[in-house]
């Protein structure tokens, strides 16, 4: 079974422009999750979806912003970047949400705003 | 709300010598706790994780945890290292009121160094 999935690995951009990062779960996996993950503030949570919802949101300003299609993919997208969004942004997917669900990561998307 | 504490941000050991990687943990209710790896320019990977069965939890790669609830700890052991165990390590606490959503909290890292 493939695993997850994260396009691009590798960006650059500059500031002020926007991007927006796709990721593909396991199959037949219907939560996805999102982190970023910088040397200064390590590994936080962004936002989870589940069937097309989003069920939870971690403490980050409305330029981060995502979905969720019916087959489960997803999408994130930074709008007016700064240099400060530079980070490893991660996918996680799982079967369901819940507290003891395993999260399977993709390799993640390595963002560098110039 | 919930907490974790990863007690040491690096840990250096000799090839073949026990792993100790320690983690304390603060949360209002059940939680469950994983543990990941991260080799470099890699996503996580999940060693292993708790969710209220045994308290003594086996995990890949010969790692295994004890789950001490009076101590608040959730500490990864493993009796043997190996050249390959050389990587990053997250402690992760989920828990939530009944009915109420999980969002994992990570720990800082501990950075696993191993010497030949």
């Amino acid at each position: 079974k493939a695993g997850v999935t994260q396009t691009p690995r590798y960006l650059i951009k500059t500031r002020g422009q926007q991007v927006t990062l796709s990721c593909s779960p396991i199959s037949g996996h219907r939560s996805v999750s999102w982190y970023q993950q910088t040397p200064g503030q390590g590994l936080q949570f962004l936002f989870e979806y589940f069937s097309e919802t989003q069920r939870n949101k971690g403490n980050f300003p409305g330029r981060f912003s995502g979905r969720q299609f019916s087959n489960s993919r997803s999408e994130m997208n930074v709008s007016t970047l700064e240099l400060g969004d530079s980070a490893l942004y991660l996918c996680a997917s799982s079967l369901s949400p819940g507290r003891g669900e395993t999260q399977y990561f993709g390799p993640g998307t390595r963002l560098l705003v110039l | 709300a919930q907490s974790v504490t990863q007690l040491d941000s690096h840990v250096s050991v000799s090839e073949g010598t026990p792993v100790l990687l320690r983690c304390n943990y603060s949360s209002s209710y059940s939680p469950s706790l994983f543990w990941y790896v991260q080799h470099p320019n890699k996503g996580l990977q999940l060693l292993l994780k708790y969710t209220s069965a045994a308290t003594l939890v086996k995990g890949i790669n010969g790692f295994e945890a004890e789950f001490k609830k009076s101590e608040t700890s959730f500490h990864l052991t493993k009796p043997s290292a190996h050249m390959s165990d050389a990587a990053e390590y997250f402690c992760v606490v989920s828990s939530s009121p009944s009915g109420g959503s999980y969002i994992p909290t990570f720990g800082r890292g501990t950075s696993l160094i191993v010497h030949p």
